[in-house]
């Protein structure tokens, strides 16, 4: 079966960075375009970035922009976020997850992982 | 930018009880919409997507309606672990949500 496992959150200071990986298996992990969501604390849930199958295309939720760059490694069957010059605004669990269909950009979130709770704080 | 609403923001029902849920987009979205489950301390759960189509697993008591602009999600007799919140979701962007409780 489909398992993400995100792991990378931690407590850290405003305007450090961070790298979230999510390790994933069950799939052929080279074929699907991957996201990463995120919760703040009591919030609702927001899309940050998406990379597609092969990792030729990538976008960006407009408050990550320029900050955050998603990446994968196809070998490893592991999705990455870079997170840099954080904000205590981008506390949040960030969830990885994989789209519905291989090879298409649907934004159908189909599989979850479990979470990373990042914290930014002084 | 696309907006989302959903309404109710919250409800309280009990168990058999008929729920629906409505989803309303600012600009027509086709039948481009998707209906997630979140329990405490959970990760979402895809219920519907295509505005209609069941999930695999998922149970029968759940149907969504809609196209366009207007959209709702149904559950025909509501089973205690079906007491959770609930988004709607268009591409980039997600409902408020919907938090269902036992009254």
């Amino acid at each position: 079966q489909v398992q993400l496992v995100e792991s990378g959150g931690g407590v850290v200071q405003p305007g450090r960075s961070l790298r979230l990986s999510c390790a994933a298996s069950g799939f052929t992990f080279s074929s699907y375009g991957m996201h990463w969501v995120r919760q703040a604390p009591g919030k609702g849930l927001e899309w940050v970035a998406f990379i597609l199958y092969d990792g030729s295309d990538k976008y960006y939720a407009d408050s990550v922009k320029g900050r955050f760059t998603i990446s994968r490694d196809n070998s490893k069957n592991t999705l990455y976020l870079q997170m840099n010059s954080l904000r205590a605004e981008d506390t949040a669990v960030y969830y990885c997850v994989k789209d519905r269909e291989e090879e298409l950009v649907l934004y159908s979130f189909e599989n979850w992982g479990q979470g990373t709770l990042v914290t930014v704080s002084s | 930018d696309l907006q989302m609403t959903q309404s109710p923001s919250s409800l309280s029902a009990s168990v058999g009880d008929r729920v629906t849920i409505t989803c309303r987009a600012s600009q027509s979205i086709s039948n481009y919409l998707n209906w997630y489950q979140q329990k405490p301390g959970r990760a979402p759960k895809l219920l519907i997507y295509d505005a209609s189509t069941l999930q695999s697993g998922v149970p029968s008591r759940f149907t969504g309606n809609g196209s366009e602009t207007d959209f709702t999600l149904t559950i025909s007799s509501l089973q205690p672990e079906d007491f959770a919140t609930y988004y709607c979701q268009q591409r980039r962007t997600f409902g408020p949500g919907t938090k269902v409780d036992i009254k």
